[in-house]
């Protein structure tokens, strides 16, 4: 079965520094999506960026960006130019290719943004 | 369209109490996911629809667990019997039938048995 660990339950940031979170994942599969999602305080998950296996290039969106490393079997995500509003939980998601495509989560990063 | 929708919000239920929570997904998205998530964890996946049928069960959904998406629009998850390990947060997500889609979710349904 896919795991996702993330090993950092909380990290803190001062805004408009970088902060990078960890996630490393085990799966057999050799093609498969990553993704990193954002769950605010009470209000609803939302996706941040995703990377899909296959692909070297590591993706980008705008200031998030991933390290993708495929052979580690590790997927850290880069926030650049925090902000407050970037405070939230963080969760890294596995999803298979194929079949129910259900998203398999770690456990969450929770970020504080420091003014 | 406002995205994935869920009701209630909040339930607060009695121990032994029967509750049903409703999803409406993304209108034209065919697959339907309902999860758990409870404190300090990640969600963690209990069914799967495409369309109406009920294609993937986790092992988490227990016997006093259904879940139902007649017509494949909008789905209920009912909890028979409810125990004090009910109480999460049920999220519910939504998506095209296609591999390259992403997965929307609704804002949860936080149920607390006490």
């Amino acid at each position: 079965a896919q795991t996702v660990t993330q090993s950092q339950p909380e990290m803190s940031v001062q805004e408009a520094e970088t902060v990078t979170l960890s996630c490393t994942y085990d799966t057999s599969e050799s093609d498969y999506y990553l993704f990193w999602y954002k769950q605010p305080p009470s209000r609803q998950m939302i996706l941040v960026i995703r990377q899909e296996a296959y692909k070297q290039q590591n993706a980008t969106e705008n200031r998030f960006s991933v390290n993708f490393q495929k052979a580690a079997k590790s997927f850290s995500l880069k926030i650049s130019d925090s902000q407050l509003g970037d405070a939230a939980m963080y969760f890294c998601a596995y999803r298979a290719q194929g079949g129910s495509e259900k998203l398999v989560f770690g456990k969450g990063t929770k970020l504080t943004v420091n003014p | 369209d406002t995205g994935v929708s869920q009701d209630p919000r909040h339930k607060i239920t009695k121990r032994g109490q029967n509750v049903t929570f409703r999803c409406d997904p993304i209108s034209e998205h065919n697959r339907l996911y309902w999860y758990r998530q409870t404190l300090g964890q990640g969600p963690e996946f209990l069914t799967y629809f495409q369309n109406e049928a009920q294609l993937e069960k986790s092992r988490l959904l227990s016997d006093r667990f259904s879940a139902e998406r007649p017509k494949g629009s909008f789905s209920t998850l009912e909890i028979q019997r409810t125990e004090q390990g009910d109480s999460a947060m049920y999220l519910c997500a939504s998506s095209f039938n296609s591999m390259n889609t992403e997965a929307f979710f609704g804002q949860g349904t936080r149920l607390t048995v006490v």
